[in-house]
């Protein structure tokens, strides 16, 4: 069981857009930044958000990120096929340890 | 190219020990914060340890207190992680993965942007 919530499985149709939540605590959302990470089977995982909404170079606008008390949120807007992956929240706890979310795979209908 | 390769996993029976390596290149290693992340196959990514650029901050996840230890060669750009006392529970892929800001003093998660392909280690009788 992860301290970070996240919902096992997402899903949207092509062109919507779609949110991933993800669910801490004072001692680690609430008081720290938040990452996004995605992962494709096979992969290693690629950093999508960093800073709860900051996109590195190379990741599209359709990715956004927000953060509000012990709570962040992913969004995915212009859902393409490609998005399909595995989703991952992660932060800094105030118990000297990183957090990662349980991941939500994120299905394209 | 900046890169992160990891060395062979293997196969090792419980109770016993295991280091991996990870090559950095294409980067100043010795300025950033490096991670060991792992993952079960088919299952989520568990943090296994960070290390600041110059080891003085090292950090471990309870699951991994006090068998495993992290340390890196800022002269052969090169990250560490000595498994020992091994458990059925930590067969996994294990990730190296560099923090996306350097760093020459204290650390400070700032997102992993950085990772190498994973090696598998399963431990079995």
């Amino acid at each position: 069981q992860s301290v970070l919530t996240q919902p096992s499985s997402a899903s949207g149709t092509p062109g919507q857009r779609v949110t991933i939540s993800c669910s801490g605590s004072t001692s680690n959302i609430g008081g720290n930044y938040v990452y996004w990470y995605r992962q494709f089977p096979g992969t290693a995982p690629r950093l999508l958000i960093y800073r709860n909404n900051q996109r590195p170079s190379g990741v599209p606008d359709r990715f956004s990120g927000s953060k509000s008390g012990t709570s962040a949120s992913l969004a995915i807007s212009g859902l393409r096929s490609e998005d399909e992956a595995d989703y991952y929240c992660s932060t800094w706890d105030d118990s000297l340890t990183v957090l990662f979310g349980g991941g939500t795979k994120l299905t394209v209908l | 190219e900046v890169q992160l390769v990891e060395s062979r996993g293997g196969v090792v029976k419980p109770g016993g020990s295991l280091t991996l390596s990870c090559a950095a290149s294409g980067f100043s290693f010795s300025t950033y914060a490096m991670n060991w992340v792992r993952q079960v196959p088919g299952k989520g990514l568990e943090w296994v340890s960070s290390i600041s650029s110059s080891s003085t901050y090292i950090y471990y996840a309870d699951s991994v207190k006090g068998r495993f230890t992290v340390s890196r060669d800022n002269a052969k750009n090169s990250l560490y992680l000595q498994m020992n006392s091994l458990r059925a529970e930590d067969t996994a892929i294990y990730y190296c993965a560099r923090d996306q800001f350097a760093m020459t003093a204290g650390y400070y998660y700032s997102g992993l942007d950085v990772w190498g392909q994973g090696t598998t280690v399963t431990v079995s009788s």
